[in-house]
């Protein structure tokens, strides 16, 4: 069964502070994806990143970093410097292949993430 | 990319009303998806259209009915709702059934 956790439900940080959002994720298939998006207040999930299981290089945009590690099934979001426009929920998420060649993405229960002043 | 919309952003309806959530991709995709975000839960995929055809249909209960009539356009048709399916009902589209999906702004919907 594929499974993604995210541990952290609410996380709350001064501007400016970095802060680290967890992905632990589960599956038995060797072929993967995985992906972070954005919830804000407004409800669009934005896309922020999309990892395939082969490349384990880190990525850094801008002030967002992730790092992906197979040995710990894990893919961890690193925000530096925050700001308060980083407020959002954000969703970690596993892709599985279904019937038909569609997608189907398991979603983590998301992190909330509050950027104060 | 904010190439998807969705109409109307927010419903209220009585469990007897029937009414239409609606979706549309603008980016030429040919796979369009229907998720249910509840209070406190992961999101859930619902349904999965690939050039209009119906590939996955997640267990949904039958008192939700969609139409793809073409790869821009997704319904989601409500009719006899429970106070439980009060949710945020997200659509999302992708290139094909192996890229990356695209979301749209979702439905805030209110069952009383």
């Amino acid at each position: 069964a594929q499974k993604v956790t995210q541990a952290q439900t609410e996380i709350s940080v001064v501007e400016k502070e970095d802060v680290t959002l967890d992905c632990v994720y589960e599956t038995r298939d060797t072929t993967y994806y995985l992906f972070w998006y954005k919830q804000p207040p407004s409800g669009e999930l934005v896309f922020l990143i999309r990892r395939n299981s082969f490349d384990e290089q880190n990525e850094i945009s801008g002030r967002y970093s992730w790092n992906f590690q197979k040995s710990t099934s894990s893919f961890n979001f690193t925000i530096t410097a925050s700001q308060v426009v980083d407020s959002a929920v954000y969703f970690c998420a596993l892709k599985l292949a279904t019937q038909g060649g569609s997608e189907k993405l398991v979603f983590g229960k998301g992190t909330k993430l509050t950027v104060n002043p | 990319e904010t190439g998807v919309t969705q109409t109307p952003r927010h419903l209220v309806m009585g469990m007897t009303n029937k009414k239409s959530l609606k979706c549309e991709q603008h980016l030429g995709h040919n796979a369009m998806y229907w998720y249910k975000q509840s209070a406190k839960k992961p999101l859930e995929l619902m349904f999965v259209y690939n050039f209009k055809e119906q590939t996955e249909n997640n267990s949904v209960p039958s008192r939700f009915s969609p139409e793809c009539p073409n790869s821009s356009h997704l319904f989601l048709h409500l009719h006899t709702l429970q106070p439980e399916d009060s949710a945020l009902y997200l659509c999302a589209s992708s290139r094909s059934g192996k890229e990356t999906q695209y979301f749209g702004p979702g439905t805030r919907l209110l069952v009383l």
